[in-house]
């Protein structure tokens, strides 16, 4: 069993719905929580970066960490076409300036259509 | 902020050569990056992290004379592909971390598509 679990999708939704996505890990320790957006042939950035449990919003994105379920999820609220590509989760049981691996999830290709 | 340049973005060369790519923070001291590799949808698989001025340390199975690293000052770090195989043609990005105080995320390179032929 893989330690972050995440559907490959492709999720294919309409212009000015809300993405809905999430991840599921077996690994208690984890604490540290990020989603990476990243387009075809391009390297994973940085959207949306969290600690512990909780919420957090920034713009149309919406982040939450439920670590008694062992369960993040990242809401896109007025997506737009710009918002196809692919959203990996990820996770960390320490902060990775201090040696922390980030473990990915498989990543989720987003297709938004006009 | 918190820019990382990779470099090349593209390569394509025979079987045999050896492949040096660099990965460069561009407006912030990276004490630590980090050297992945990525196949065609599936997700990034870490290979060895690497701290300025010592030795990197690397994921299991992953061959450290295969994969040379060299992390040599605080905006650069390089990896060689040596005596590369059709096998080692993938997709490389690097990441990188402030390092000045905890909880910094990474940020990636936009990574370098690397073709053996």
């Amino acid at each position: 069993q893989k330690e972050v679990e995440q559907d490959p999708g492709p999720l294919s939704v309409p212009e000015g719905a809300i993405v809905s996505l999430n991840c599921t890990y077996s690994n208690s320790a984890f604490q540290y929580f990020m989603w990476y957006r990243q387009y075809s042939r391009k390297g994973p950035e940085l959207l949306m970066y969290t600690y512990s449990s909780g919420n957090k919003e920034d713009g149309r994105f919406t982040a939450q960490v439920d670590k008694s379920s062992k369960y993040i999820s990242l809401f896109i609220r007025d997506s737009q076409p710009s918002d196809s590509a692919t959203y990996l989760c990820a996770m960390s049981a320490k902060p990775t300036d201090s040696w922390g691996k980030l473990q990915f999830g498989a990543g989720t290709q987003v297709v938004v259509t006009p | 902020g918190a820019v990382v340049s990779q470099h090349p973005s593209r390569v394509i060369c025979k079987s045999g050569t050896s492949v040096k790519i660099e990965c460069r923070s561009l407006d912030f001291q990276a004490t630590t990056m980090f050297w992945y590799r990525q196949f065609p949808k599936q997700s990034l698989m870490l290979m060895a992290t690497s701290n300025e001025g010592s030795k990197a340390t690397y994921e299991q199975g992953v061959e450290k004379d295969k994969f040379l690293i060299n992390h040599a000052s605080l905006t650069l770090s390089t990896l060689t592909v040596t005596s590369a195989h059709p096998e080692d043609s993938s997709f490389y990005i690097c990441s990188a971390t402030t390092g000045w105080s905890s909880n910094q995320p990474q940020h990636f390179g936009d990574g370098t598509r690397l073709s053996i032929l």
